[in-house]
């Protein structure tokens, strides 16, 4: 099965800092990734579907760019509302995989 | 928007079996998509358990091997989850998804599974 890394673990960051969330494959496809962010007490919520296309309502200082083994969700401009976990998941291939996550904290 | 609402035991005896439905509302299954389920245990990821087409269709993941059925009702709009030979480490929320196999923007708000004597 293909295995999904993310990094950092856990990432700090001020209200209205750009931050970079990474996402890492076991091997190589190009564009079968979604992100999700799930906060406390919810199911995850789609962000990005086939590597960098927003799914609806989702506000444009999500992104997501990347092809390969290398993909990243980027949040230009991070507000108190975008902490949460956050997970990449492929689906180029079964058994559907998710990253392990990475916490989005405020500093 | 499709509407899901899972439903079931809150708690299961170690060795039994799971048996979980998924209610859909505002959308007949019958006209299309992949509903799936998808669990995560207290304090971790996500994993995806399988899915499987309204026609019947299904993918599972193997590492529930022979464990895990999946099944569509279009009579009462249903999907249901059953998982055998349970252990403590399927204690997990498990959530029902759509509308794909592959990627997932429909989800329940979860049902919490407790396996215990």
């Amino acid at each position: 099965e293909i295995v999904m890394t993310q990094s950092p673990a856990t990432l700090s960051a001020s209200p209205g800092e750009r931050v970079t969330l990474s996402c890492r494959a076991s091997q190589s496809f190009r564009s079968n990734l979604a992100w999700y962010q799930q906060k406390p007490g919810q199911p995850p919520r789609l962000l990005i579907y086939a590597a960098s296309s927003r799914a609806t309502g989702i506000p444009a200082r999500f992104s997501g760019s990347g092809s390969g083994t290398a993909f990243t969700l980027t949040i230009s401009s991070l507000q108190s509302e975008d902490v949460a976990i956050y997970y990449c998941q492929q689906y180029y291939d079964w058994p559907r995989t998710f990253g392990p996550g990475t916490k989005v904290e405020i500093k | 928007q499709v509407h899901l609402q899972e439903s079931g035991p809150g708690l299961v005896k170690p060795s039994e079996t799971l048996s979980l439905t998924c209610s859909v509302s505002n959308y007949s299954i019958s006209s299309g998509y992949y509903w799936g389920w998808i669990r995560q245990s207290p304090g971790q990821g996500l994993e995806w358990i399988g899915s499987i087409y309204h026609r019947g269709t299904t993918y599972l993941n193997p590492s529930f091997q022979s464990r895990v059925s999946l099944a569509v009702d279009t009579s009462r709009n249903q999907i249901s989850l059953r998982l055998t030979s349970l252990t403590a480490a399927d204690t997990a929320k498990y959530y029902c998804v759509a509308p794909s196999g592959s990627y997932w923007n429909y989800w329940g708000q979860g049902i919490l599974v407790t396996v215990s004597s």
